[in-house]
């Protein structure tokens, strides 16, 4: 499959597990996301890894820790997680423009995304 | 941080009238708008997008316009079709060169294209 794809596309847990979600792109991008999208809210930005240093944490709960080996890799390694935190997690990734803004557009390209139940 | 309000939560039209969804942001930093349709069980995929030292861009059937004054970007789609229905998202961000830049989203517009 081209383009970026997520592993597993459904998951269920129970509030001791742990697991992980893995994504990997195959468009040469050189930066990755993690976004939640729940029922009737808006997708939310998670992390943003930017040439495989994370620069970007958007006050999520430490039950939730990402990990990015290289710039086609991302995971997100899911511990002791809540009912509430049941939800599509979707990866993206980007090309980072050039330092004077020149380039590409943000255009960020999103996995097909894992669903998640939290039992 | 930036907050991005979208509306209408639903809209329905008629198959071959036009739809036009708003949003609003708040961070006057806010450089880069995209749109992004989501059909039922499928991932977000862009449709088009614009940068703020542009106030209209315009892609076939579909066109984008941008009030920086005002803060608010509107999204167009004329002689809509049934492959039209979807939820359709905007969203803001800050385009700094040399960085990766998250998307702030609005809630999502679920569009409903009447036969």
């Amino acid at each position: 499959e081209t383009g970026v794809t997520q592993t597993p596309r459904h998951l269920v847990m129970g509030m001791t597990n742990k697991k992980s979600l893995k994504c990997e792109q195959h468009l040469g991008h050189n930066a990755m996301y993690w976004y939640k999208q729940s029922a009737k809210k808006p997708l939310e930005l998670m992390f943003v890894y930017n040439f495989k240093e994370q620069t970007e944490n958007n006050s999520v709960p430490s039950r939730f820790s990402p990990e990015c080996p290289n710039s086609s890799h991302l995971f997100l390694h899911l511990h002791t997680l809540q009912p509430e935190d049941s939800a599509l997690y979707l990866c993206a990734s980007s090309q980072v423009p050039g330092l004077a803004g020149e380039g590409l557009f943000n255009e960020q390209f999103f996995g097909p995304g894992t669903r998640l139940t939290v039992l | 941080g930036e907050n991005v309000e979208q509306h209408p939560s639903t809209l329905s039209v008629q198959e071959g009238d036009s739809a036009v969804i708003k949003c609003t942001y708040s961070d006057s930093a806010s450089n880069y708008f995209p749109w992004y349709k989501q059909e039922l069980g499928k991932r977000p995929q862009l449709i088009i997008d614009i940068r703020s030292n542009v106030g209209e861009k315009k892609d076939q059937r579909i066109a984008v316009t941008l009030n920086k004054t005002a803060k608010h970007f509107s999204l167009h789609i004329t002689e809509t079709q049934p492959e039209d229905s979807a939820v359709y998202f905007c969203a803001a961000s800050i385009r700094s060169g040399g960085g990766a830049d998250g998307l702030t989203f609005g809630k999502g517009t679920h569009l409903i294209i009447q036969p």
